[in-house]
């Protein structure tokens, strides 16, 4: 069974910093994209970032492009969300998400690291 | 951006009844290479993360029970609930792959009447 494993969360002043990790085991990493999507407290789901299988290729929503970047080791299974110039809007439960295979789905989900954003 | 706009915000149907979620996409989803819709849906739990229930509008996941089936009608999609399970009640999210960035409907809580 995929196992997806978050860490890193916390509490961060405006303008700070933080770097969120998920581990990934029983699946082989390097195979598939992998995918950050976040939840505000009490909100619904939007996706925030995607790097390809390789690293070779990011993409990010708008509202974190610039600030955020994903990245992947893939020798330790281990997928990255480096967050900087942090905003009270970035307040969110933080997933790790495995894509399908062919679709753009997201069949694995870890249990979520929280990102609070206040002074 | 493709808007996701899924109806009712809430509802509540009582055990063994059928449950209907409605979801519109701002613009087609469909896949021309192979005519398939690029939707998916998926069950979140309280406290839990989601989980994915269906993708390509109609295709269940592996291990889904059939009482979910996912349709799709232009624009227009749904997921049913054949008969409501305790095991059910959950907020459920439709989400479009076809173009980035990929964007999910606000959620639809689906509580026991």
């Amino acid at each position: 069974e995929v196992h997806l494993l978050e860490s890193g969360g916390g509490l961060v002043q405006p303008g700070g910093s933080l770097r969120l990790s998920c581990t990934a085991s029983e699946f082989t990493f390097s195979n598939y994209a992998m995918n950050w999507v976040r939840q505000a407290p009490g909100k619904g789901l939007e996706w925030v970032s995607l790097i390809s299988s390789s690293g070779g290729s990011t993409y990010y929503a708008d509202s974190v492009r610039g600030r955020f970047t994903i990245s992947r080791d893939n020798s330790k299974n281990t997928l990255y969300l480096q967050m900087n110039s942090l905003r009270a809007e970035d307040t969110a439960v933080y997933y790790c998400a495995k894509r399908k295979t062919s679709e753009a789905v997201f069949d694995s989900w870890g249990q979520g690291t929280l990102v609070t954003v206040s002074s | 951006d493709i808007v996701m706009t899924q109806s009712p915000d809430s509802l509540a149907v009582s055990l063994g009844e059928r449950a209907t979620i409605n979801c519109k996409s701002s613009q087609s989803v469909l896949q021309g290479s192979n005519n398939k819709h690029c939707l998916g849906w998926y069950q979140q739990k309280a406290g839990q993360p989601p989980k994915l229930l269906i993708y390509w509008a109609s295709t269940r996941e592996s291990g889904v029970p059939d009482r979910f089936t996912g349709s799709a009608s232009g624009t227009d999609f749904t997921l049913t609930i054949s008969s409501l399970q305790a095991e059910d009640v959950a907020v459920y999210y439709c989400q479009q792959y076809a173009s980035l960035p990929w964007t999910f409907g606000q959620g639809t809580k689906v509580e026991i009447k």
